[in-house]
């Protein structure tokens, strides 16, 4: 167990809705990435926060957003929602910002009807 | 372009044989290099980083800038080894597609 939550751990939604996916990190860790990760894609980061404030961005569409709350734990929203879409999204956090080890949650599998 | 190539989807070899899952990255500063590793139904996980230049569960990898490559390898595979593996290049969260390593009894 990484010490990394997630929920939900699964979640059918129909296309053109709106999810939330929750993250809680390890306690003490600063940082929060959300990644994709589908059969044909392989792992695709989307976003990193760290302390409450946007680091890096990857591969995220402008129809995804996320944040990162006061006590750490971060949200990604996922709106109109595609096909496409289907597939599991992993938090992870770190300590610091950069170079550190990632400890990962189990992943909320999502998938869009 | 900063990017790390997995050129393998699937890598099989068999329990006992020597293994290899190769990594190369493009990346003009100092790397810091990771291979993650997920098993079937767990979380991902760190197996190893550059830095550090340990063995864990046997396997080792060795940074080479010259070939600008973190290839892992491990002399004799264990069916327990089948796993997802990933390699990442931390300092720019990229990662590479991963490689499927299936070891055959």
């Amino acid at each position: 167990d990484s010490g990394v939550t997630q929920t939900p751990k699964h979640l059918i939604t129909a296309t053109g809705q709106r999810v939330t996916l929750r993250c809680s990190p390890r306690s003490g860790d600063l940082s929060v990435y959300w990644y994709q990760q589908s059969l044909d894609q392989g792992l695709q980061f989307l976003i990193q926060y760290y302390n409450g404030e946007e680091r890096a961005k990857g591969n995220i569409l402008e129809r995804f957003s996320a944040q990162q709350f006061p006590d750490l734990h971060s949200e990604l929203n996922l709106s109109s929602l595609e096909l496409g879409d289907s597939a599991l999204y992993f938090c992870a956090s770190s300590p610091g910002f950069v170079g550190y080890e990632q400890y990962f949650g189990p992943g909320t599998r999502l998938t869009v009807t | 372009a900063q990017r790390v190539t997995q050129p393998e989807k699937l890598l099989s070899v068999f329990k006992g044989a020597p293994v290899e899952l190769k990594c190369n990255y493009s990346y003009s500063g100092s790397p810091e290099l990771f291979w993650y590793v997920q098993y079937s139904r767990q979380r991902l996980q760190l197996l190893l980083r550059h830095i550090s230049r340990e063995s864990i569960k046997g396997f080792t990898a060795d940074l080479n800038k010259g070939e600008t490559s973190f290839h892992l390898k491990k002399p004799f595979a264990q069916e327990e080894d089948s796993a997802m593996y990933y390699c990442a290049l931390s300092s720019r969260l990229i990662w590479g597609a991963g490689t499927k390593l299936i070891i055959k009894p």
